[in-house]
């Protein structure tokens, strides 16, 4: 079964704090993306990993990209409230067609 | 550039009646666009992938005959609730792509449908 995994599903931090979410994935993938969501609001694209050992940033997120161990991280550098909305992260698995499984969802609150 | 739209933005329908959402890519031809569906508070699941002038692959539980979805041209795709329900309420998304497998997808802004 193609799942993806995400813990943890809900994150209330401080800001200034530092914190990281979890994206696990069941088998061979060919790439991976982070995305943003707001509430009743759409997707908005934050990163895309491809190979083993990506590492990419923006502002204070950073995501990395580890195939053998099949995981991903989102760190969240000193965060903002800004920062607070639900975070997927979704796989292409091989050989489906580029179809998107997406994760469970990590909802981060921010807190002054 | 990659802009996606969605066509109504929100729409209350009584139960029973059929309603239809539009995609469309307005500055790229996406040969493949994709509808999902997400419920409050919980992932994106997704329904169908259509590529232009072909029929649209379906997901495991997806009825076809109740989401009837489109793709009569390179830049517009839509889906149809028939005969909607409470149960379909949700909130609709569809992505497109405008090349080969590798090239990303670009997320429509959603479009809240409540059935009464």
């Amino acid at each position: 079964e193609l799942k993806v995994e995400q813990n943890p599903l809900f994150l209330s931090m401080q800001e200034g704090k530092n914190y990281t979410i979890y994206c696990n994935y069941s088998t061979t993938s060919d790439r991976l993306y982070w995305y943003r969501q707001d509430p009743g609001k759409s997707l908005e694209s934050l990163f895309v990993l491809l190979s083993n050992g990506a590492v990419k940033q923006e502002g204070r997120l950073m995501a990395s990209l580890d195939t053998k161990a099949r995981l991903s991280t989102l760190h969240i550098t000193a965060a903002v409230h800004d920062l607070s909305a639900t975070y997927f992260c979704a796989v292409v698995y091989t050989g489906t067609a580029s179809k998107l499984t997406f994760g469970t969802g990590t909802r981060l609150q921010v807190t002054l | 550039g990659a802009v996606v739209s969605q066509h109504p933005s929100r729409v209350i329908c009584k139960s029973g009646t059929s309603v239809k959402i539009e995609c469309r890519s307005l500055d790229f031809q996406a040969t493949t666009m994709f509808w999902y569906r997400q419920f409050p508070k919980q992932s994106l699941m997704l329904m169908a992938t259509s590529n232009e002038g072909s029929k649209a692959t379906y997901e495991q539980g997806v009825e076809k005959d109740k989401f009837l979805i489109n793709h009569a041209s390179l830049t517009l795709s839509t889906l149809t609730v028939t005969s909607a329900h409470p149960e379909d309420s949700s909130f609709y998304i569809c992505s497109a792509r405008d090349g080969g497998g590798k090239s990303e997808q670009f997320f429509g802004p959603g479009t809240r449908l409540t059935v009464l």
